[in-house]
């Protein structure tokens, strides 16, 4: 299994405050990615990042915002958590090599905003 | 943008007997696929993945895929399923940008 934790793996918390889920990779992998999984609907992109510093938007990314300070580390903040919100929320990677983008997901981390 | 139609939600299926699950992407160029299995409570782990070259793939756990240009399609079989494969499956399709897009997800469950 690829070198993925999330943190933490389960947290519930109430509309408006904060939240920061953190993933890491042990991999080195240049592409990190955060999916949403909500019943129906299979998995969505929130955000992904090819590198330090480069982050980009996936489909589903407002009330969302991301973080790459190093590349072992992925950050995904919701700034004022909402009901609409609690989700499974999985961590991926991948080398990002031409012709071979594999993604290996983490282990999910499940939150429930009340 | 590409998009994955899994037309099965749920299927059923008794241990010993065979399985296929059904797979259509949209997309104008060749993709790459890829099948995922999630056990409950757990994260995807990719089960197969098709890029080229010959198009019956296999993967683990006795799973293979045929990819149907003509057809769009790219479903996941195995001839004799085991307890342990019940499970949510999972299509994806990517076009060579490092995203993948996904199907809605096929459970699976296994009668005795």
């Amino acid at each position: 299994d690829a070198g993925i934790t999330q943190s933490p793996r389960h947290k519930v918390t109430e509309t408006g405050t904060p939240v920061t889920l953190r993933c890491h990779q042990t991999e080195n992998h240049r592409y990190m990615y955060w999916y949403r999984q909500d019943p129906g609907h299979g998995l969505r992109l929130i955000h992904y990042s090819y590198g330090v510093k480069d982050t980009d938007k996936g489909e589903v990314s407002d009330g969302y915002s991301v973080s790459r300070s190093k590349t072992e580390d992925f950050l995904l903040t919701l700034e004022s958590a909402t009901s609409s919100q609690t989700s499974v929320y999985f961590c991926a990677i991948s080398q990002g090599l031409a012709g071979e983008d594999t993604q290996y997901f983490g282990p999910g981390t499940r939150l429930t905003v009340l | 943008a590409q998009s994955v139609t899994q037309p099965d939600i749920h299927i059923t299926v008794s241990e010993g007997a065979s399985l296929e699950l059904r797979c259509n992407y949209s997309y104008g160029a060749t993709p790459y696929l890829f099948w995922y299995v999630q056990s409950p409570g757990q994260g995807l782990q990719l089960l197969l993945k098709y890029f080229s070259g010959d198009t019956l793939v296999q993967g683990i756990k006795g799973f293979e895929a045929e990819f149907k240009r003509s057809q769009s399609s790219f479903n996941l079989r195995k001839p004799s399923v085991h307890w342990s494969d019940a499970a949510e499956y999972f299509c994806a399709v990517g076009a060579g940008d490092y995203k993948l897009s996904f199907g809605a997800g096929t459970t699976v469950t296994v009668r005795a």
